[in-house]
């Protein structure tokens, strides 16, 4: 089964500033896609960026960016330029690549509260 | 276009009773798929359903049951709810089968006493 690892349960960061979040995940599966979720105080879940696992090119979403290598299976969420509204609960998610059965199953690590200074 | 929609909002039951909450996809999405999300903890799988049929289910009790309808909304029941129950619960769609990312609702939040 797979296993999503956010070891970082909270972050801060100064307004205006980058910050990087790190996900790590478990998986014997050669194809599967990466996700960081964003959820507000609102509780709405909001998708902040995917990957691909057979794009080498790191995705990139305005002021989000991933490194994503695929060796170590580590995923990290790059913001910059920080701004307030950033604050929230951020989810790194897998989803399997395999077609049929469940494969829009999603298995999200505990999350990491990200906190912006003003 | 209206994004993913649950209700009701928010809910308290007992235990031993049962709960219906519903979800309405994205229009011309066709799956749903649910999830438990227990406070501090991420959302956990619990259905994923794609025209009208159960196309996976994670480690839940059969207490938990769920249908899509026709016009591809969804509900989900659980039976003899237990206060471990109490989590928010969310939806989620996708247009079809294939790698697209799904969209979330806004949540059911369960309270059992």
């Amino acid at each position: 089964a797979q296993t999503v690892t956010q070891s970082q349960p909270e972050m801060s960061v100064q307004e205006a500033e980058t910050v990087t979040l790190s996900c790590t995940y478990d998986t014997s599966e050669s194809d599967y896609y990466l996700f960081w979720y964003k959820q507000p105080p609102s509780r709405q879940m909001i998708l902040v960026i995917r990957q691909e696992a057979y794009k080498q090119q790191n995705a990139t979403e305005n002021r989000f960016s991933v490194n994503f290598q695929k060796a170590a299976k580590s995923f990290s969420l790059k913001i910059s330029d920080s701004q307030l509204g950033d604050a929230a609960m951020y989810f790194c998610a897998y989803r399997s690549g395999n077609s049929g059965g469940s494969n829009y199953k999603l298995t999200f690590g505990k999350g990491t509260l990200l906190t912006v200074n003003p | 276009d209206a994004g993913v929609t649950q209700s009701p909002t928010h809910l308290i039951k007992t235990r031993g009773q049962h709960v219906t909450l519903r979800c309405s996809p994205i229009s011309g999405h066709k799956s749903v798929s649910w999830y438990q999300q227990v406070l501090g903890q991420g959302p956990q799988f619990i259905f994923q359903y794609y025209e009208k049929e159960e196309r996976g289910r994670g480690n839940f009790p059969d207490r938990f049951s769920a249908r899509q309808f026709p016009n591809y909304s969804s509900e989900l029941n659980v039976n003899a709810l237990l206060l471990g129950d109490s989590a928010l619960y969310l939806c989620a769609s996708i247009r079809g089968r294939g790698p697209g990312p799904q969209y979330f609702g806004p949540g059911t939040r369960l309270l059992v006493l």
